[in-house]
């Protein structure tokens, strides 16, 4: 079965600074990895995904994530954070012909003016 | 821009009542879903489905739970006899293609927050 680990709570930026979200994962085929973000009393919001090809991935709002195979972990990326990126963050994975994605926590983002 | 859309937005249910919760997908696409997140807690898959079956479905999908597309554009969930533990955000689904079509992503709707008294 498959499955995320987002190991921090809580990631703390100042307004500017380069933001990264940790992921590591698990599957037993090949992973499809995306990235979603959920702001208050709001559903969750594709920002990225991962299926094949480059494994540098450029998404929405400025974001990117890198898929690294050998550390099995895909972390979500900003060069500068603003502070309207503070959110819920999480990172999902789907197996091989599998159609159900398995979601990490989440880490909650705070980017501070 | 096309979006999930969810009714009600919260619904307080006593223990033991049914609930059905509403959810209209996005029109052009074919696979849909139902998540849910307890407080605190991650979100987890509750059930696929496709061409008017279920695809796939959790260990919490158990026989209280059970889904529907009763017309065109409609997908409901029913939970037939509520428990305290039920009470969680419930988020509905939808996709344009499936695992073997391209893995489009998930479009989520806002949820429908059950509370369970």
């Amino acid at each position: 079965a498959q499955s995320v680990a987002q190991p921090e709570d809580q990631v703390n930026v100042a307004e500017g600074n380069p933001l990264t979200v940790k992921c590591t994962y698990s599957v037993s085929g090949n992973p499809y990895l995306f990235w979603y973000v959920q702001y208050p009393n709001r559903g969750l919001q594709f920002l990225l995904k991962y299926i094949t090809g480059d494994n540098l991935v450029k998404g929405s709002y400025g974001f990117e994530a890198e898929f690294n195979k050998s550390q099995t972990s895909f972390h979500l990326k900003k060069p500068s954070a603003l502070v309207s990126d503070s959110a819920l963050y999480f990172c999902a994975v789907r197996d091989d012909g599998n159609n159900r994605l398995a979601f990490g926590k989440g880490n909650q983002v705070v980017v501070i003016p | 821009e096309p979006e999930v859309t969810q009714t009600p937005s919260h619904q307080v249910t006593q223990m033991g009542q049914e609930v059905i919760l509403r959810c209209v997908p996005i029109s052009n696409h074919l696979y849909f879903y139902w998540y849910r997140q307890i407080l605190g807690q991650k979100v987890e898959f509750l059930v696929s489905f496709y061409n008017n079956e279920i695809s796939e479905k959790s260990e919490i999908f158990d026989d209280q739970f059970s889904v529907e597309r009763p017309d065109g554009s409609n997908f409901t969930l029913k939970i037939r006899s509520t428990k305290l533990e039920d009470s969680a955000m419930y988020f509905c689904a939808s996709s344009e293609s499936g695992p073997q079509g391209g893995n489009s992503p998930l479009h989520f709707g806002n949820g429908t927050r059950l509370t369970v008294t």
